[in-house]
């Protein structure tokens, strides 16, 4: 089962410009990952937040965790071209081992 | 980082068959393999978690009996779809976590077509 929506569900932007994307979950997580997907690919692990962080960063993606609010988002500054593809936020939860991801958005960067 | 290999990358049966996707971790031992399907335009779903050496726990909703996970050494897991229909045409997605690890690692997918 999903754990949660993410929004928007579809973005499209200029090259050079940032894309903020938002994933909201249901239950308490030990920790909030950021995938990415091409067009019919597997997943990309892009990063790992954990309960107890707020923010974090890798490159060109900064991603924030509000437990309060089960939210997160990432940011992916000076967007490229390249970076269209679908996001995905995925939740491990305390008690469990497993990944329950997102509904996804998908980015479109035109050049 | 780790890598998660699936074989085939892609399938085409006619309805009635089964068929079996390999999924396999290159670099690591694999304590725990999910496997996901995925429609077109949608997320990934669970379908099951498996352990090796011990039956898979299925998610509910999903038939334990037409989709049969053997996830028998630490690195190879497999899943059959049984007496497949076209319904079942999906992309499949394996992933594996080495023990105490965070971090998923995530097979390329198969995609599935039953004619």
């Amino acid at each position: 089962s999903q754990q949660g929506e993410e929004d928007p569900q579809a973005l499209s932007i200029q090259e050079g410009e940032n894309a903020t994307m938002n994933c909201s979950y249901k239950t308490s997580i030990n920790n909030l990952q950021w995938y990415r997907q091409n067009s019919g690919r597997g997943l990309v692990h892009l990063i790992l937040i954990r309960s107890n962080e707020r923010e974090k960063h890798s490159g060109r993606l900064r991603v924030t965790l509000d437990t309060s609010k089960k939210s997160s988002s990432l940011l992916i500054t000076a967007s490229r071209a390249a970076d269209t593809a679908s996001y995905f936020c995925a939740t491990d939860a305390w008690n469990g081992n497993k990944l329950v991801f997102g509904a996804g958005t998908i980015l479109r960067v035109k050049s | 980082g780790a890598v998660v290999s699936q074989h085939p990358s892609r399938v085409i049966c006619k309805s009635g068959t089964s068929v079996k996707i390999e999924c396999r971790s290159l670099d690591f031992q694999a304590t725990t393999m999910f496997w996901y399907r995925q429609f077109p335009k949608q997320s990934l779903m669970l379908m099951a978690t498996s352990n090796e050496g011990s039956k898979a726990t299925y998610e509910q909703g999903v038939e334990k009996d037409k989709f049969l996970i053997n996830h028998a050494s630490l690195t190879l897991s497999t899943l059959t779809v049984t007496s497949a229909h076209p319904e079942d045409s999906s992309f499949y997605i394996c992933s594996a976590r080495d023990y105490g690890g965070e971090t998923q690692y995530f097979g390329p997918g198969t995609r599935l077509l039953v004619l």
